[in-house]
């Protein structure tokens, strides 16, 4: 099955700094590569999305880059801010089209921005 | 659009007893339903797909008849963990996949289950 890696585990930053979390799939047929924050005890909340037909994609602040062929995708986040704190996880699947495939997470980044 | 309702939000439950978690699409037909457990400061683990109106699939490792999900229609989907333990105490939410009006999954709100 799909195996998603996302790295760093946790990442410390000062307000106004950008932010990289980057991740790795296994399954080359992943074609939706979704990006989520999730605070404590709340439903993980779509930040951005890219497809794999995509290269990158930017919104405001946020922005994620897709490498099909290295099979890696990153989310950037500029000029951050105290409310960018939380975990971010990244995930995978190949389900455009198919709405049998679930996504695969990766295992979080705890994100902190200090003031 | 495309909201699922999650049911309910929060449970204690003693050893022992079944628990039944609800997952209602409101505004779309889920035709498949999936189901993540999530322990404390860890990821998003799948534990099993559903679709309607037939049997689950279970990811490895995940006892089907511990975790028995029910599929019925296409905007319900429940969970129920029977003979519970503390073990299974965990955060459970619902994913349903949509194609319609753009490619993406909707959570449910999850359910907070300490079993005591």
């Amino acid at each position: 099955g799909e195996n998603v890696e996302q790295h760093p585990s946790t990442l410390s930053v000062q307000e106004g700094d950008s932010a990289v979390i980057k991740c790795t799939y296994s399954d080359s047929a992943s074609n939706y590569f979704p990006w989520y924050k999730q605070e404590l005890g709340k439903r993980p909340q779509l930040i951005i999305d890219i497809r794999s037909n995509v290269g990158e994609k930017k919104d405001q602040r946020i922005a994620v880059t897709l490498n099909k062929t290295a099979k890696h995708f990153s989310l950037h986040i500029t000029e951050t801010q105290p409310e960018d704190s939380a975990v971010y996880f990244c995930a995978a699947s190949k389900g455009m089209g198919n709405s049998g495939y679930a996504l695969n997470f990766g295992k979080g980044t705890s994100l902190l921005v200090t003031p | 659009g495309a909201v699922v309702s999650q049911h309910p939000s929060w449970v204690i439950c003693k050893s022992g007893t079944s628990v039944k978690i609800e997952c209602r699409s409101l505004d779309f037909q889920a035709t498949t339903m999936f189901w993540y457990r999530q322990f404390p400061k860890q990821s998003l683990m799948l534990m099993a797909t559903s679709n309607e109106g037939s049997k689950a699939t279970y990811e490895q490792g995940v006892e089907k008849d511990k975790f028995l999900i029910n599929h019925a229609s296409l905007t319900l989907s429940t969970l129920t963990v029977t003979s519970a333990h503390p073990e299974d105490s965990s955060f459970y939410i619902c994913s349903a996949s949509r194609q319609i009006p753009n490619y993406g999954y909707t959570f449910g709100s999850g359910t907070r289950l300490t079993v005591v």
